[in-house]
């Protein structure tokens, strides 16, 4: 079981808007504002899209936002392509051990 | 440009120990904040992280695994070393190494090797 929270799946159709939420606890999400989300295509090596829960890396699609609410984080991918297919993971700093923390991931498919 | 890549044996015996090598350029392992990381995922399961070596040597390691687990440097070589003992087949797992630095991405990876399959099997 890990320890950030993820819905298994979402959907959404081209052009919509979807958000993947990430519920942690107050002593990872909810104290720090090191969460990362990354995109993870088959045989590809995951990617970084967010980072310090809002900041994108150079070269991201403005498309990608995060956001977070107490315990919990949140993706939005607004104007989905069908590119976008891909599972994402949450990742929070805890400040204990273990350092770091995966989300179980969820599977975004573009209907 | 930063770029890490992994190398290590496809497949182990179970109770055997893996070596996993990080081979990296773009960076120094050396300036202040920077760190090298190693992340696994299960087939099938999600994205665990394991172990992470600092600039100034500081290591993380992930307790479930502490006992097993080893993550050393080689500043000269660009290299990073994770270590596991006492293979089991639940290790079945594609492992990979990134990069962070505490002044830029803060724990988070943003660069990233290719992986490396890892099967433990008899």
């Amino acid at each position: 079981q890990s320890a950030l929270t993820q819905p298994a799946s979402v959907s959404g159709s081209p052009g919509q808007s979807i958000t993947i939420s990430c519920t942690g606890t107050s002593g990872d999400i909810g104290s720090y504002n090191y969460v990362s989300w990354y995109q993870r295509r088959p045989d590809k090596a995951p990617k970084l899209i967010i980072y310090d829960v809002a900041k994108r890396p150079s070269g991201i699609s403005s498309r990608f936002s995060g956001s977070k609410s107490g315990n919990t984080a949140s993706l939005t991918i607004s104007g989905l392509q069908a590119e976008d297919e891909a599972d994402y993971y949450c990742c929070s700093y805890t400040g204990i051990r273990p350092d770091v923390v995966f989300g179980g991931g969820t599977t975004l498919t573009v209907l | 440009q930063i770029t890490l890549k992994e190398s290590g044996p496809a497949v182990v015996k179970p109770t055997q120990t893996l070596t996993l090598t990080c081979t990296f350029s773009g960076f120094s392992l050396s300036s202040n904040g920077v760190a090298v990381t190693w992340i696994r995922q299960p087939p099938g399961k999600a994205l665990e992280w394991l172990a992470l070596i600092f600039w100034d040597d500081d290591k993380r390691y992930i307790p479930s695994l502490k006992n097993r687990l080893t993550i050393t440097k080689d500043t000269s070589k660009n290299q990073v070393v994770l270590t596991m003992t006492n293979l089991d087949p639940a290790d079945t797992a594609t492992y990979f190494c990134a990069h962070t630095s505490l002044f830029t991405t803060k724990w988070a990876f943003d660069f990233w090797g290719q992986g490396t399959l890892v099967t433990v099997s008899s």
